[in-house]
């Protein structure tokens, strides 16, 4: 009974090198939630989907952020060229539905040199 | 713009005590209150929820009192333990993602 799964757990990456995170949600659910928390802040909302779909993607800056959630496989959050100020946790919360409790992941901490 | 304002941003408690921590809202549409807990290096994990037609959900030593005219909600941890020590997110939706609070680090000391 696996909970969210995140990997990796830490990822180290230099300026201007991409980064690829991912997501596994709970099995069965198929609404899939991106935040990023900063030392000392809260949880920022980045970027919502479903299978396939990017639902609200309000929070996610419009360049070199995107993200997706293919049919199968896990979802995957991708930051082309790095810069220092994209360190940061990045957490995934995963729900069977909108009205639902979401249940996070453990993170990865990035961490651009 | 902050849509969720929690107060205090660091809170130390004595073993035994009672640790209150507060938050505001402003969208009326936001109809989900739910209470996250993280340990460092950690996820947040849900702790206790509530929605606007009760105002008061205990389970355990957490308690949720609920405000819906003054927009307010409050975390309550009765005989507060060191393991409670811990940042504590409020959060609120709507037909909206969750947002979340800026954090309440709770340090309980024996």
């Amino acid at each position: 009974n696996a909970g969210v799964m995140q990997n990796p757990r830490h990822l180290v990456r230099r300026r201007g090198q991409e980064a690829r995170l991912r997501c596994s949600p709970v099995k069965g659910h198929s609404h899939v939630y991106w935040y990023r928390q900063l030392p000392e802040e809260g949880l920022k909302f980045m970027v919502y989907l479903q299978k396939e779909n990017i639902i609200d993607e309000s929070g996610m800056p419009k360049e070199r952020f995107s993200a997706e959630f293919p049919k199968e496989g896990p979802s995957i959050l991708r930051i082309q060229q790095v810069v220092r100020g994209d360190s940061a946790a990045y957490f995934c919360a995963s729900s069977p539905g909108q009205v639902f409790e979401a249940f996070f992941g453990q993170g990865t901490r990035l961490t651009v040199v | 713009q902050q849509q969720v304002k929690q107060s205090p941003q660091s809170l130390i408690v004595q073993k035994g005590g009672i640790s209150i921590i507060n938050c505001a809202y402003e969208n009326t549409a936001f109809d989900y209150f739910p209470w996250y807990q993280q340990f460092p290096g950690k996820g947040p994990a849900l702790l206790i929820a509530i929605r606007p037609d009760v105002s008061e959900k205990k389970e355990g030593r957490f308690t949720i009192s609920f405000n819906k005219s003054a927009k307010q909600f409050s975390l309550h941890i009765m005989d507060s333990q060191p393991g409670d020590s811990a940042t504590y997110f409020c959060a609120a939706k709507g037909n909206t993602p969750l947002v979340f609070g800026k954090g309440t680090r709770l340090s309980v000391i024996a």
